[in-house]
């Protein structure tokens, strides 16, 4: 079974400019979350989809935006660019079903690096 | 609010010997789940153990065990016979039972495996 697949894998771009992260989950995964690693505060959660529906959200400002396809394939977006907004961002799918699934492990991809000049 | 705590940004280890990984957090729900994840260099983070905080009995995978004290909210990974391919960032993480919450990780221990 494929893996979660991030695309691209590195990105540079100029402040002001939008970016959009493309994420596929594993084969029958309906949950994917996307989360922006930096050396500083290290994993922070963005925000998690399922079923299309955004579940929940972590604290970003709005430049951060995300949706999700009906064939669970996720985009991220990221408007007006700035410096800080380069980090290692990770996209992350799980088997969600419910009740018992609420532990479903996170299986991630290999994520893409974001450069802001 | 939860959070989660690694007070060890770094650590060495000898090959073939054991190492603790120490990770604290603190919620004030009783019903949550308990995670250490690895990142490799590759950067891809894959799921080491998981503990769920009803159980008593701590988690083992391999050579991967866990020291879970539900009252002291201690969460710690200890690695027996370190070997060259555990050198990477761990992380631990915290999730609630609720559906709606978030996952929440520490910021991470990177190990180094010497040879």
């Amino acid at each position: 079974k494929a893996g979660v697949t991030q695309t691209p894998r590195y990105l540079i771009k100029t402040r002001g400019q939008q970016v959009t992260l493309s994420c596929s989950p594993i084969s029958g995964h309906r949950s994917v979350s996307w989360y922006q690693q930096t050396p500083g505060q290290g994993l922070q959660f963005l925000f998690e989809y399922f079923s299309e529906t955004q579940r929940n959200k972590g604290n970003f400002p709005g430049r951060f935006s995300g949706r999700q396809f009906s064939n669970s394939r996720s985009e991220m977006n990221v408007s007006t660019l700035e410096l800080g907004d380069s980090a290692l961002y990770l996209c992350a799918s799980s088997l969600f079903q419910e009740p018992s699934s609420y532990n479903s492990p996170l299986h991630f991809g290999n994520g893409t690096r974001l450069t802001v000049t | 609010a939860q959070t989660v705590t690694q007070s060890q940004p770094e650590m060495s280890v000898q090959e073939a010997e054991t190492v603790t990984l120490s990770c604290t957090y603190d919620t004030s729900e009783s019903d949550y789940y308990l995670f250490w994840y690895k990142q490799p260099p590759s950067r891809q983070m894959i799921l080491v153990i998981r503990q769920e905080a009803y159980k008593q009995q701590n988690a083992t995978e391999n050579r991967f065990s866990v020291n879970f004290q539900k009252a002291a909210k201690s969460f710690s990974l200890k690695i027996s016979d370190s070997q060259l391919g555990d050198a990477a960032m761990y992380f631990c993480a915290y999730k609630a039972r609720d559906r709606d919450d978030k996952i929440i990780f520490g910021k991470g221990t990177r190990l180094h495996i010497l040879p």
